[in-house]
């Protein structure tokens, strides 16, 4: 069946650091990739997306490129600050269905 | 836009009590999910809905958990009896399939406490 794997956490970093999440997948058919950002006492909400093969998405200073070779989906940004901190969880879906299978999540702290 | 809406946001019960947990979707979404998340199991789907209908309840833990949708406008997650190990924080999601984008449109959660 359809699998994400994130990298274990929690991750800390100081403010103006750079971030690497890493996220790879296992699917039947051809995913559609995200990437889901949880602030603490809020519902999940959408980060970036990626629909097909080198694809980037980006948001809010975030890139992710969609890498079917390593089937890979890593989150990156420059700069982060310490209104990052959050839960970012990988995410894939392969059917019509809006069918999203998660991650575990990582914890990002972000020091001032 | 009202997002999903999510009642009661907190909830702290007694082993054996009935639990209900509401959900309101977006409006004119086509597909709701119900998903559980823990800290040793991360996010958990439990089960799906495209228009009022359950379409996989697979992830449903046991007999104790059912779920309903009997418009397109509400939905129930029931737990009966509830127990220690159900605490969790629950949230519903809702999304419309015909934009293609695949988003999930998640409420803010209902923190359910089992004593």
């Amino acid at each position: 069946g359809d699998s994400v794997t994130q990298m274990e956490g929690p991750v800390t970093l100081s403010e103006e650091a750079f971030l690497t999440i890493n996220c790879t997948y296992t699917a039947t058919g051809y995913p559609s990739l995200f990437w889901y950002v949880q602030y603490p006492g809020e519902g999940l909400q959408l980060l970036l997306k990626a629909t097909k093969a080198d694809d980037k998405g980006s948001n809010k200073g975030f890139e992710a490129t969609y890498r079917k070779e390593t089937t890979s989906f890593h989150l990156e940004k420059g700069s982060v600050q310490v209104s990052d901190s959050a839960v970012y969880f990988c995410a894939l879906t392969t059917g019509a269905n809006s069918k999203l299978t998660f991650g575990k999540g990582i914890t990002l702290s972000v020091r001032p | 836009d009202a997002g999903v809406i999510q009642s009661p946001r907190h909830e702290v019960t007694e082993m054996g009590q009935e639990v209900t947990l509401r959900c309101k979707p977006i409006s004119g979404h086509d597909y709701l999910f119900w998903y559980r998340q823990t800290m040793m199991r991360g996010l958990e789907l439990l089960i799906y809905f495209n228009n009022n209908v359950p379409i996989d309840d697979s992830g449903m833990p046991e007999d104790r958990f059912s779920a309903k949708m009997p418009n397109a406008s509400f939905s129930t997650l029931k737990i009966q009896p509830s127990e220690p190990r159900d605490s969790a924080v629950y949230f519903c999601a809702s999304s419309l399939i015909s934009t293609g984008t695949g988003e999930l449109f998640f409420g803010e959660g209902s923190r359910l406490t089992v004593l």
